[in-house]
Formats: structure tokens, C-alpha cells, sequence
């Protein structure tokens, strides 16, 4: 199975931050790598798919870059709606696989 | 406007099964990929099941042999059928319309598997 390897964990920012959030997969997934959003209680939300592709409604501050193994997902300017935990998703081969997730916290 | 229902989940023994359905509205489920996803009390996401619009299947290792995924269509529904259920199958889980990244959820369903 491809494990997905997500970083920081935790990640602690303000208002009006630059983030970064990093995914790593153990062998080359090409671009088939989707970001999610989820809030507690609630059902996780596309945010990215194919590595850099913006889903529809999502703002332009979310953007992905990356293939192969390496991906990354940068929040350009945090806002307090953006506080919420992320996660990676492989689908390049079965079984898909997500990464651990990446709590982003208000400092 | 694209709708996921999921129900079906509940409290079950060790060993039990248990049919997990997820009723779609506006779109048809025969005719795209769709996905159940779980997540344990406090944890993270995992991919459960796929099934294609072919009909062609697929399932996590933790799965396999106990689950099956399958859908009606008349009904415009998916299905999770779950056996030999197991105490770390407990999971809120969730049913996805997959076009390439999962864009649409419903807002899923508890399933407790305790004795």
C-alpha cells in the first residue's frame, strides 16, 4: 500500500499567515493527490484535486503544487475560517490512501 | 443540488452485521464512482471501498472478505453490506461521489460495534 506521510501534525498560526503544509508519498503517485478540509462534526471538504487543481467555490488562497511524491498544499493569507484540520488523499492505486492529517491551530 | 443520506449505522456485537445505505439526489449513483470512507472516534480518514460505474470493485485490506459494496438503482442508492463486524470497525462512516478527489459527502453515519 502507498503511505501517505503528512507534516507538521500540529501547525500553529495567526490571522493573516502563510502555511504550508506538506504530504509525501512512499512511491511516485504522479499528480493523483486530493486536499480535504474537515471541521469538527462535519464531513470533509474537497479542496484541491489532481495536485493543483482548485475545486469550484473553494477560495483562491488554497493552492496545491507537487507530483510525483512530494506535495504541498499553502494557505496564502489564513483566515479564521481556515482553522481545521487537512488531509492528503492518494488516488493513484488501490487501496487509496490518506495521510494522518495536519490540525492547523490559531496561535 | 447534489445530496448524499447515509443511515443504517447503529450499535452492534462483535461478530454481527450490519447494511449501511447512502440515498443520492441529483445525480445518478449508477453512472459514477462512489466511495465509503470512515473515520474512528478521534482519528483520522480511511478509504474503506470503491465501486466503479462498471461495476468493478475495490477494498482496503482491513475489509476485505467482510465488506461489500454495491448500489440499487432504481433506488439511487449505495450500499455498505458489513459482516464479522469487529470492535475497530467503529467509525462514523461516509459515503462520497468520486470525480477525481471525493466532491461530494453526505454526512455520514455512526456505526458502534461493542459488546
Amino acid at each position: 500500500d502507498i503511505q501517505m506521510t503528512q507534516s507538521p501534525s500540529t501547525l500553529s498560526a495567526s490571522v493573516g499567515d502563510r502555511v504550508t503544509i506538506t504530504c509525501r508519498a512512499s512511491q511516485s503517485i504522479r499528480s493523483w493527490l486530493a486536499w480535504y478540509q474537515q471541521k469538527p462534526g462535519e464531513a470533509p471538504k474537497l479542496l484541491i484535486y489532481k495536485a493543483s487543481n482548485l475545486e469550484s467555490g473553494v477560495p483562491s488562497r488554497f493552492s496545491g503544487s507537487g507530483s510525483g511524491t512530494e506535495f504541498t498544499l499553502t494557505i496564502s493569507s489564513l483566515q479564521p475560517d481556515d482553522f481545521a484540520t487537512y488531509y492528503c488523499q492518494q488516488y493513484n492505486a488501490y487501496p487509496y490512501t490518506f495521510g494522518r492529517g495536519t490540525k492547523l491551530e490559531i496561535k | 443540488e447534489v445530496q448524499l443520506v447515509e443511515s443504517g449505522g447503529g450499535l452492534v456485537q462483535p461478530g454481527g452485521s450490519l447494511r449501511l445505505s447512502c440515498a443520492a439526489s441529483g445525480f445518478i449513483v449508477s453512472s459514477n464512482s462512489m466511495t465509503w470512507v470512515r473515520q474512528a472516534p478521534g482519528k483520522g480518514l480511511e478509504w474503506v471501498s470503491l465501486i466503479y460505474s462498471d461495476g468493478t470493485t475495490f477494498y482496503a485490506d482491513s475489509v476485505k472478505g467482510r465488506f461489500t459494496i454495491s448500489r440499487h438503482s432504481s433506488k439511487n442508492t449505495l450500499y455498505l453490506q458489513m459482516t464479522s463486524l469487529r470492535t475497530e470497525d467503529t467509525a462514523v462512516y461516509y459515503c462520497a461521489r468520486d470525480l477525481s478527489g471525493l466532491t461530494d459527502w453526505g454526512q455520514g453515519t455512526l456505526v458502534t460495534v461493542s459488546s
